[in-house]
């Protein structure tokens, strides 16, 4: 498809298990962020990427949390030992030069 | 990154005009209005940015006040399926690729 595919789409993951989660960006585009949304809140900023190099990791919220984006196109967001605070709807955009960021449908994590 | 202001939730009559207020009172010169809007279980949508002047497309227009401490989102002929959480971010410029930053919304609910 043309658009900003995330996978998978649901995910119920047990406290203390690690998680990853996927993102497949629009081809071509450089600029790639993660947002975390939890429920009835708007999307926070976890982390940017352009190309290959994370350049903003400061919305992480813990060192439990680790993006990388090694060719410089899919992305991986892992999340160890998940805690029940970790359950959110996790958000991949991408972005070109001079057009607007183009988002995902996410991932819905629940940790249980 | 300068803050917004928006109505937590708004209502309008299906094919009536919706207009979406926004206060951003302590934006600087060089940073642009955008509006996004997420569609329940879906990522957010790219609706329309500006920076001074008014601006109209094909899903709406923006009309940001002189002193462009506010603006105002226009939905002209609203349907059922604008029902959405609409956010007005100010940034930098999507071209930077700086990111997001989302508030909370206002949850437009279209009725018939």
């Amino acid at each position: 498809g043309a658009g900003v595919s995330q996978s998978p789409r649901y995910k119920v993951a047990k406290r203390g298990q690690d998680v990853a989660l996927r993102c497949d960006p629009i081809s071509g585009h450089v600029s790639l962020f993660w947002y975390q949304q939890a429920l009835g809140q708007g999307p926070e900023f976890l982390t940017y990427f352009q190309n290959e190099a994370q350049l903003d990791k400061s919305g992480l919220p813990s060192d439990r949390f680790f993006a990388e984006r090694p060719e410089g196109s899919v992305s991986t967001l892992k999340i160890q030992r998940t805690q029940q605070e970790d359950s959110a709807v996790y958000l991949c955009a991408s972005l070109h030069v001079n057009t607007e960021a183009f988002f995902g449908q996410g991932t819905r994590l629940t940790v249980v | 990154d300068a803050k917004t202001t928006q109505p937590p939730s708004m209502d309008c009559a299906e094919g009536r005009a919706a207009n979406l207020p926004c206060n951003h009172s302590t934006i600087s010169g060089n940073e642009y209005v955008y509006w996004y809007r997420q569609i329940h279980s879906q990522g957010p949508q790219y609706i329309i940015h500006g920076l001074k002047n008014n601006e109209t497309n094909e899903m709406a227009s923006l009309i940001i006040t002189e002193d462009r401490k506010s603006s105002t989102l226009i939905l002209p002929h609203a349907t059922l399926r604008d029902t959405a959480v609409y956010y007005c971010i100010v940034t930098r410029s999507l071209h930077n690729t700086d990111k997001l930053i989302f508030g909370t919304g206002t949850r437009l609910q279209v009725f018939p």
